[in-house]
Formats: C-alpha cells, structure tokens, sequence
C-alpha cells in the first residue's frame, strides 16, 4: 500500500524553464512534508519541506505547494540548472505517530537538458 | 562537519553470513533509523530508535536487527542474510522531528 506516491518516474525540462514534480499522498493524519534530493552513490539531502498548516513554503529556487483538500504536493524549481539533474523524493510524516518516519515516495529522476 | 557515516559503502556477502553495517552521527541527535532503498519502492523504514536503549520496528524489520548502545552509534545486524536484503541501506538521524533528516551516503549490499 503505496501511501506517498509519485507517479511520474522519470521528468526532462530545459535549462532555465520550470520544473514541476508532484505527489500525492492518502493518508490524511500526514501532516509534514519534505522533499529529498539523491545523486547517484550520495545519500538523499533535505530539500525543502512544508507543515500542513501552510499551502506553500519558498526556499531561493524551490518552492513547495500543498493541497491538503487534494492530498497532494508539488516541488516547483525555477529556474531549472543543469545541477538539478537528480532523482527527487517526496516523503511524509504524522504528528503523532509515535515513530519520526518517513514515509517515502517511490521518485522522479529529473533530467535538465542544457 | 556534520555528518552521517557508514560503513562499508559495498558489500558482497553469501547466504547466512552475520554481518554488521555499522552507522555514526557527530549531531548529537536523538533519532536515528534505517532505511531501505528497492526499485519501484522507495525507501522503506526496517528500525528506528528514538533514544539510547530504545529502538522499534519499522516496516520492513524481518531479517534485520538493531541495537542503540550510544547515542552516537545505530548498528544494522544481518543475522543470516538472504539474497532478498540485496539492497542500498541508508542511515539517517535527526534532532528536530520537524526539520530535516541526515542521511549517511548509503550501503550498497548484495548477497549471493
């Protein structure tokens, strides 16, 4: 049972254009969300995340929104560079789940064309 | 620097062959786990442990154990591996349940 899912695998954007990545979740007690970027042979690093009292949270190039009523998120990355070129995790968690996990998308592989 | 670390990034072991995939944090963090990454799935939660001597399952703990002895320290022990843990292992911590969580460069285990 699939409760964080990013239906799109893989993602090529031009240089300089917007990258959107979505997911969407199903369980409604998630109320933090966060999102991972991984390089090959490199553990994922934090990107950007948002709590679910805010719709959206903006960090220089990235900008996270979230539709609580849709039970989904996007990670909104303008301009696009060529160093973007990863895959990208969504992951959520519940506050009062008593185990800090992440509950973790399957992924995008964002490809940024120069 | 703040950091992750685990140890050994490859791992090529045979069936039924105890090992250790050993994992450090110098944050002084509370929380660590232990993750999981397979194709098509994610990264699946198999132990977490909120303090020193307190450590519980995650979603994927069969085969697998932990133990917290220091704060610093999260072992993952293999018992008896099977080539169904062939798998890429990520240690992660956290201080704060709201910010962010470190993530060691992974362990890239197969066994044959």
């Amino acid at each position: 049972d699939q409760q964080v899912k990013q239906n799109s695998p893989s993602l090529s954007v031009q240089e300089g254009r917007i990258s959107i990545l979505n997911c969407d979740y199903t369980n409604s007690m998630f109320d933090y969300f966060l999102w991972y970027k991984k390089y090959p042979a490199e553990g994922p690093t934090f990107l950007i995340s948002i709590s679910s009292i805010k719709d959206k949270n903006e960090d220089g190039r990235f900008t996270v929104f979230l539709n609580k009523s849709a039970k989904h998120l996007s990670l909104h990355i303008v301009p696009s560079q060529p160093g973007d070129s990863a895959v990208y995790f969504c992951a959520a968690k519940g506050l009062y789940f008593g185990n800090e996990k992440l509950t973790f998308g399957t992924g995008t592989r964002l490809t940024i064309i120069p | 620097e703040a950091q992750v670390t685990q140890n050994p990034r490859y791992l090529i072991t045979v069936t039924g062959k105890k090992l250790t995939v050993t994992c450090s944090q110098n944050m002084n963090h509370e929380y660590m786990s232990w993750y999981r990454q397979d194709p098509g799935l994610g990264l699946r939660q198999i132990y977490y442990s909120m303090n020193v001597e307190v450590t519980d399952k995650g979603d994927v703990p069969e085969g697998y154990k932990v133990s917290r002895k220091e704060k610093r320290n999260f072992p993952l022990i293999l018992e008896s591996p099977s080539p169904n843990q062939t798998s890429l292992y990520f240690c992660a911590s956290s201080f704060s349940t709201r910010g962010g969580y470190t993530f060691g460069s992974g362990t890239r285990l197969t066994v044959v």
